[in-house]
């Protein structure tokens, strides 16, 4: 079975800190991706990555980076966290065109 | 890029009744995929539809994809109770693997 893991299943940050989500898959995939969920809105793609080192911008970069050392380990970074960074993300790797998630991270920022 | 409309966003339902989730794009899709998220759970993969007219059955699920590739529904025959979540439909760009998602339709069930 495909694994794949979040560092913290709830977190809770101040507005202006660094935050790191950082997600491990066991699969060696190649595609990892980075998504947040909020009510009424699905999921949406914020950044994903085909290779180590490698990565994209997707629907809603802003306001977010991410780091892939390497090729199990993705993560997302909050540069200075915002009220409006609060939701559930949900990472992913695939294999051909399908998606594996892992738990997700409850973030608030306060 | 591909944008593909779910409905309805939510739906109650008796438990025992069907329940019916349509998914729509303007444009050709390639694939259609669906996912299904437990409350408090991450979405889990159901199934993938290629072709024209595809349909593809998982005991009392039902997954469809419209002769044009441009619509998609999902039908749960006699909902259960563990039939409960949101249901997202997912498409794929050709060559990509980056998928974009619908929406989602929450089912719920009245017991």
């Amino acid at each position: 079975d495909v694994k794949v893991t979040q560092s913290s299943r709830y977190l809770v940050k101040r507005t202006g800190e660094k935050v790191f989500l950082e997600c491990v898959q066991d699969m060696d995939h190649e595609n990892m991706f980075w998504y947040r969920q909020d009510p009424g809105l699905g999921l949406r793609l914020i950044y994903f990555s085909y290779d180590v080192k490698m990565k994209e911008k997707g629907d809603i970069p802003e306001g977010y980076s991410v780091s892939r050392e390497k090729k199990e380990r993705f993560s997302l970074i909050l540069e200075s966290a915002s009220t409006n960074q609060t939701s559930m993300y949900l990472c992913a790797s695939s294999l051909k065109d399908t998606q594996y998630f892992g738990p997700g991270t409850r973030l608030t920022v306060l | 890029g591909q944008q593909v409309m779910q409905i309805p966003q939510y739906q109650h339902v008796q438990e025992g009744e069907d329940f019916t989730t349509y998914c729509n794009s303007s444009t050709t899709l390639s694939n259609i995929q669906w996912y299904k998220q437990r409350p408090g759970g991450h979405p889990v993969f159901l199934i993938q539809l290629v072709k024209s007219g595809e349909v593809k059955k998982q005991k009392r699920l039902t997954f469809q994809f419209g002769e044009a590739k441009k619509n998609s529904s999902l039908h749960i025959t006699a909902t259960q109770t563990t039939d409960v979540g949101t249901y997202f439909c997912a498409t794929s760009s050709f060559g990509n693997e980056k998928l974009t998602f619908g929406t989602g339709t929450r089912l719920t069930i009245i017991p």
